[in-house]
């Protein structure tokens, strides 16, 4: 079974308008940490923002904010204003119980158009 | 530097070499993680290291694969008779210690290697 499923290939959304990348995931442990990245063109991985599974809010990061839904396992990215160079290919991660393996999800390409 | 650094950025080999691939993680980072992204693919994990141990090597995916750290910085990750199958881009990642928040992974530019 999928740990981390990302359902939507590739996104299209207009500058300035917001947008939300879908991310559940499964796991049985109660500590787990989830994380979201973007990769550019040019390959590498960025940080955008972390959801520990105890904490009471929701995360946000400037533009970037996390919808964490824990009963239904999801962690949806927001990003709020898109701009032209939020077009990238964006991944939802966990960190899983005690272990410090991150799995990833398949990726979402967002393609933002002006 | 400030951020990860890895070498060679680039390595065309031919089937049956070793190859040698370099990690230089952000000072201080006591974590250490590499991983492997085949063609439009997600990433998978292979090793982490905390300080200069590696807890779990389960995620290599076979015996060809090794990986060292060494006084808690720089770490290698070595792949003998290296097939067309271990054709990819080698991300390394640290992180300033493992647990909550500081667990956050910063990643390397990546290696990337063709295998002939």
């Amino acid at each position: 079974a999928q740990k981390i499923t990302q359902t939507q290939p590739g996104m299209f959304v207009q500058e300035k308008e917001a947008v939300t990348l879908d991310c559940t995931y499964d796991t049985s442990d109660p500590s787990y940490g989830l994380f979201w990245y973007k990769q550019p063109s040019s390959g590498e991985m960025i940080f955008l923002i972390y959801q520990g599974s105890y904490d009471q809010q929701n995360a946000t990061e400037g533009r970037y904010s996390l919808n964490f839904q824990k009963a239904r396992k999801s962690a949806n990215l927001v990003i709020s204003a898109s701009q032209l160079g939020d077009s990238a290919m964006y991944f939802c991660a966990m960190r899983e119980g005690p272990t410090y393996k991150y799995i990833f999800g398949t990726g979402t390409r967002l393609k933002v158009l002006a | 530097g400030a951020g990860v650094s890895q070498s060679p950025s680039n390595k065309v080999t031919e089937k049956g070499k070793d190859v040698e691939l370099r990690c230089d993680p952000i000072s201080g980072h006591t974590a250490l993680y590499w991983y492997r992204q085949s063609l439009g693919q997600g990433l998978e994990f292979l090793i982490y290291f905390q300080g200069n141990s590696a807890p779990d090597k389960s995620g290599l995916p076979s015996d060809r694969f090794s990986a060292e750290r060494t006084g808690g910085s720089v770490s290698t990750l070595t792949i003998q008779r290296t097939q067309q199958e271990d054709s990819a881009v080698y991300l390394c990642a640290s992180s300033l210690r493992l647990g909550t928040a500081e667990e956050t992974q910063y990643f390397g530019p990546g290696t990337r290697l063709l295998v002939l």
